[in-house]
């Protein structure tokens, strides 16, 4: 099947630094790319849409001046946390929309664990 | 707008025993339905999708979902699970459109004990 890459798995950062999470689609092209959030032991929440080459569509309620997404080609999205705080502490997962054989699926990549000190 | 109901929040089962997870769903749209299974701090796996067709959809792993339009339930179910089926099962949908925008449940655990 198809593979989804982040980078990091974990990060550690102070509190007031910003911090890069890469997503990528390893073995296809995603014009389209999600952007989740998950709380301990909570469902996922979705936070933005990513389309390369155009601006995010973030959902209700996020900050896009807080979550700044990049999807600068079509193999790899970026969601940067600027001046993070300790509640922005969490599990961050992306996916990568594909097409095969008519049938469109979501492949999730196995996350970032952001730990703001 | 969607909304996903996931009935059991745990579910402790013994190994070689049937599972059953139970999702409902809302939707003022026709909707695919979809169940993810998550082990411990690793992302989302896809174990079975419903598109269109046979209501009786199998996937990875030995499970299976039965979609009932009537009930709007999508559940669940594998008749022999293993301790390696210790996971977070989520039930999610998206509408049928370009925005394939995913909604999921709140989860449930399955915890497989020998």
């Amino acid at each position: 099947g198809a593979v989804v890459s982040q980078h990091p798995s974990w990060v550690i950062c102070k509190s007031g630094t910003s911090v890069k999470i890469e997503c990528r689609s390893l073995d296809f092209q995603a014009t389209t790319m999600f952007w989740y959030r998950q709380f301990p032991k909570q469902s996922l929440m979705l936070m933005a849409t990513s389309n390369e080459g155009s601006k995010a569509t973030y959902e209700q309620g996020v900050e896009k001046d807080k979550f700044l997404i990049n999807h600068a080609s079509l193999t790899l999205s970026t969601l940067t946390v600027t001046s993070a705080h300790p509640e922005d502490s969490s599990f961050y997962i992306c996916s990568a929309r594909s097409w095969t054989s008519g049938e469109e699926t979501q492949y999730f990549g196995p996350g970032t664990r952001l730990l703001v000190l | 707008a969607q909304s996903v109901t996931q009935l059991d929040s745990q579910v402790p089962v013994f190994e070689e025993a049937p599972v059953e997870l139970r999702c409902n769903y809302s939707s003022s749209v026709s909707v695919y339905l979809f169940w993810y299974v998550q082990y411990p701090n690793q992302g989302l796996q896809l174990l079975l999708k419903y598109l269109s067709g046979s209501t009786l959809v199998k996937g990875i792993n030995g499970f299976e979902a039965e979609f009932n339009k009537s009930q709007t339930s999508f559940h669940l179910r594998k008749p022999s699970v293993h301790i390696s089926d210790t996971a977070e099962y989520f039930c999610a949908v998206s509408p049928r459109s370009n925005d394939y925008k995913l909604s999921f449940g709140a989860g449930t655990t399955v915890t497989v004990r020998a």
